[in-house]
């Protein structure tokens, strides 16, 4: 149980697009997602917390304007990345916490296989 | 403030082998303590999690960790290493009430020599 989706696995893409990323609990309501961005042999480093029917908290120095976070239902949170360019290609993983947990530090996040985005 | 500090960024060990990988934490309140895996090009999953009940935590794969508060410790092990067993490995903390985020330490990437 307790199984995240993260599609597509994989994207490249010119310069100035926009992509969308999306992350959905198959067995499971989520209201609290994460979105990390992970580089090259380095730790996650969390971007923002979605939360289901309101806006997303970012975490300091990350550009909501750039990274757009949208929790509509309490299966799916999407984060777009909008105007990509090179230096956003990375790695972005999302995790989800099962429905009542949220209020538990104690229970763990579901996390799903990520997503490498190339930015050419 | 929390903070995870994982001891040594690459460990090798010969197949068989005991496996031992650091973490210490830092926490104001009472910490939830995690271990997760990583495979390349793929999410985390988690390994055992500490939660105040019994210090010593057993989780999958024959993986076990020790919870020393006065070490503020919570290092993983495994008495014998497979080859399987090389990926990355991440502690994390959370605690507090309503404390939602994790905090990850920089990883340790395990080798596996035949």
């Amino acid at each position: 149980g307790a199984v995240v989706s993260q599609h597509p696995s994989w994207v490249i893409c010119k310069s100035g697009t926009s992509v969308k990323i999306e992350c959905r609990s198959l067995d499971f309501q989520a209201t609290t997602m994460f979105w990390y961005r992970q580089f090259p042999k380095q730790s996650l480093m969390l971007m923002a917390t979605s939360n289901e029917g309101s806006k997303a908290t970012y975490e300091q120095g990350v550009e909501k304007d750039k990274f757009l976070i949208n929790h509509a239902s309490l299966t799916l949170s999407t984060l777009t990345v909008t105007s990509a360019h090179p230096e956003d290609s990375s790695f972005y993983i999302c995790s989800a916490r099962v429905i009542g947990d949220q209020i538990y530090s104690n229970q763990p996040q579901h996390f799903g296989d990520g997503t490498r985005l190339s930015i050419l | 403030a929390q903070s995870v500090t994982q001891l040594g960024s690459h460990v090798s060990v010969s197949e068989g082998a005991l496996v031992l990988l650091r973490c210490n934490y830092s926490s104001s309140v009472p910490p939830y303590l995690f271990w997760y895996v990583q495979y390349p090009n793929q999410g985390l999953q988690l390994l055992l999690k500490y939660t105040s009940a019994a210090t010593l935590v057993k989780g999958i794969n024959g993986f076990e960790a020790e919870f020393k508060k006065s070490e503020t410790s919570f290092h993983l092990t495994k008495p014998s290493a497979h080859m399987s067993d090389a990926a990355e490995y991440f502690c994390a903390v959370s605690g507090g009430q309503g404390a939602q985020k994790l905090v990850f330490g920089q990883g340790t990437r395990l080798t596996i020599n035949p």
